[in-house]
């Protein structure tokens, strides 16, 4: 059972535009969300985190806009580089649990020139 | 330095064979994850050491064996292997197992079982 849903599978994007990743998740005690990213040939690395205390956290071209709500969260990266072609996996787990994160599926993210 | 480290860096293997996966961090870090990831897919986690000690076993057949060592050195015993196991094997390491102490992958081992 995928816990958290992540849309769309692919992505491609011209440089200096926008890319978008949606997330979905069903458990309500899920209250911290990292998203990760990979590039070919290496492990994941922790990009920006959010918990639902806020709406929206941004570091750099990379934000993430959470609607606790709709239990939907999204990253946007800003002026998109062609060095920002990665896989994306948004992640949920449970702030004072134990680091077990359940990660969406990827997202596979292309930037062209 | 915040480097986990992996050997090898590609491993085939028969179904017989015996191996072992190593996996090192010299951050002080004391909880440390193995996770297994197909092409295409998220990582899946495996197993979670806690100062030393296995803390969470993710329903892992028993031809996966972990070992602990020390709190720098984490190693992944390979036995009689499917296949399917065919995988990129990724270890991780936090300061502990709180949520706040991000995730340090290294950058695997790519397992084929012949």
């Amino acid at each position: 059972q995928q816990q958290v849903k992540q849309s769309p599978q692919s992505l491609i994007v011209q440089k200096g535009g926008i890319s978008i990743i949606n997330c979905a998740y069903e458990n309500t005690a899920f209250d911290y969300f990292p998203w990760y990213q990979q590039f070919p040939g290496k492990g994941p690395a922790l990009l920006i985190a959010i918990r639902p205390d806020v709406s929206e956290k941004k570091e750099g071209r990379f934000t993430i806009s959470f609607n606790k709500s709709a239990k939907q969260f999204s990253l946007h990266i800003m002026d998109s580089q062609p060095g920002d072609s990665a896989t994306y996996f948004c992640a949920a787990t449970r702030y004072y649990g134990n680091n077990r994160l359940a990660f969406g599926k990827g997202n596979q993210v292309v930037v062209i020139p | 330095d915040t480097e986990v480290t992996q050997t090898p860096k590609h491993l085939v293997m028969g179904m017989t064979n015996k191996k072992s996966l190593k996996c090192e961090q010299h951050m002080g870090h004391r909880a440390m994850y193995w996770y297994k990831q197909k092409a295409k897919k998220p990582p899946e986690l495996m197993f979670v050491y806690s100062y030393e000690k296995l803390s969470i076993n993710e329903s892992v057949p028993s031809r996966f064996s972990p070992e602990c060592p020390n709190s720098s050195l984490l190693n992944l015993h390979l036995h009689a292997l499917q296949p399917e196991d065919s995988a990129l094997y990724l270890c991780a390491s936090s300061q502990q197992t709180s949520v706040l102490d991000t995730q340090y992958f290294g950058p695997g081992t790519r397992l084929t079982v012949l």
